[in-house]
């Protein structure tokens, strides 16, 4: 399966603040997942993205499909405690999801 | 009601020991997996079957057997258990091989502890 990488691996976020996460391929990707895992959770599926810089919205989180298919962003606004969790993003075949990234809020 | 079920939840062993981590789906799907997710939070698959057939089989010592004795069912057993087995397993399935553009439904995972 094609690699994803993602930046940051770890997010510290005041409550209420915005913040990015990216995921990044070398090679164009024909789709990308993003999903989530709460602390002692396991993940769950949160929305696929497929065409070229698609955007996909889900209450405060956006979710941005790069023009050259090779990124993708996880962007969420008004950070709420019920967003801590570790978010991965995951390329076509999903063998492996990299480390994610971990997103902490401080209230 | 759960969609993707593993028992045991938590599994406390000693080294050298033998374990099974049980999974069944009851999603009607073909495929399922065996993913280690390690204390930095990587996630890697480790086995794949479709239909009860092995179709992933990554780097993974032969000390893990997976077993699927039908599509909703899949088991994994580790032999001589070692310190560095010490992990969250997940188990997931989908519809279809995760070549395509199905999603992934995840187990609660199994906390090993080798001690």
């Amino acid at each position: 399966g094609q690699q994803v990488m993602q930046i940051p691996q770890y997010q510290h976020v005041q409550e209420g603040e915005d913040f990015t996460t990216y995921c990044n391929s070398s090679t164009t990707l024909s789709n990308i997942q993003w999903y989530k895992q709460r602390p002692g959770g396991h993940p769950v599926f949160l929305i696929q993205l497929v065409k070229s810089g698609e955007v996909k919205k889900q209450k405060r989180l956006t979710f941005q499909f790069g023009e050259a298919k090779k990124n993708s962003s996880l962007h969420i606004t008004a950070t709420q405690t019920t967003d801590v969790g570790t978010y991965f993003c995951a390329g076509p075949g999903k063998l492996s999801f990299g480390a994610g990234t971990t997103v902490t809020v401080r209230a | 009601d759960t969609a993707v079920s593993q028992t045991p939840k938590y599994l406390v062993t000693q080294m050298g020991n033998d374990k099974s981590i049980k999974c069944e789906q009851n999603l009607g799907h073909d495929t399922m997996y065996w993913y280690k997710q390690d204390s930095k939070k990587f996630l890697k698959i480790m086995f794949s079957y479709n239909n009860k057939e092995l179709i992933i089989n990554e780097t993974v010592p032969n000390r893990f057997s997976p077993k699927s004795p039908d599509k909703a069912h899949l088991n994994l057993h580790i032999n001589s258990l070692e310190l560095g087995d010490s992990a969250v397993y997940f188990c997931a399935s989908s519809q279809t091989p995760a070549s395509t553009n199905e999603k992934l439904f995840f187990g609660s995972g199994t906390q090993l502890s080798v001690l």
